[in-house]
């Protein structure tokens, strides 16, 4: 299986700060096909995940131009510009250029 | 607008079987997949498997082979999940997703107890 190692586990920011969440992965997520199948979902506490960024860097339908995300190979970052009090939850990387597996999340709370 | 909907929750024997739904409206479902997923709470989640719609094509995650069973209606746009010879272990919040994880189901709680 895929191992996905996000750090850090949890994090704390202010309103208004810029973070940033790694994702690494155990083996190169970039398939046959010329996709990384590599996304990024957050899980607000008691709902859904819902997903943010997929294929590495596209934006999910909806979701704030404050998230972004960049990476290739093995190596991954999800960047918050700008964090928002809604913005609090666990975080989650995934790939499925394999068969798909998660990191283990990051917490976010806001101070 | 595209909505999945599961079933309610579940209180289950250990040694019993659950199966799951997952209703589907606002979009072509005959034509796209549907994902399960497993999550205990406070856990990260797990992938289950994978079913293609348009003829019924499965995928498993391994370590649920034998346990899970995905099969899908198309006639009312409603994927199925079958969870056979229950533990405790297969206590969690079990979600449906669809085939590019943009939309997912509400998630429900299987509780497996004697």
């Amino acid at each position: 299986d895929v191992v996905l190692t996000q750090t850090p586990s949890i994090l704390s920011a202010t309103i208004g700060q810029s973070v940033s969440i790694s994702c690494r992965s155990s083996q190169s997520l970039l398939d046959s096909d010329g996709n990384t199948y590599l996304y990024w979902f957050l899980q607000r506490p008691g709902q859904s995940p819902q997903r943010l960024i997929y294929l590495v860097s596209n934006l999910g339908s909806g979701v704030p131009n404050r998230f972004s995300g960049s990476g290739s190979g093995t190596d991954f970052t999800l960047k918050i510009s700008g964090v928002e009090a809604e913005d609090l939850g666990v975080y989650y990387c995934m790939q499925a250029t394999h068969a798909p597996t998660f990191g283990s999340g990051t917490k976010l709370e806001i101070k | 607008q595209v909505k999945l909907q599961q079933s309610g929750a579940e209180l289950v024997k250990p040694g019993a079987s659950v199966k799951l739904s997952c209703k589907t409206s606002g979009y072509t479902f005959s034509t796209s997949y549907m994902s399960w997923f497993k999550q205990i709470p406070g856990q990260s989640i797990e992938w289950i498997g994978m079913i293609y719609a348009g003829d019924g094509g499965t995928g498993y995650n391994q370590k649920f082979k034998g346990k899970a069973t995905l099969t899908v209606d198309t006639s009312s746009s409603t994927a199925y999940m079958d969870l056979s010879s229950l533990t405790t272990e297969d206590s969690a919040v079990y979600f449906c997703a669809r085939g590019t994880f943009d939309y997912w189901g509400q998630g429900v709680m299987v509780t497996v107890s004697s």
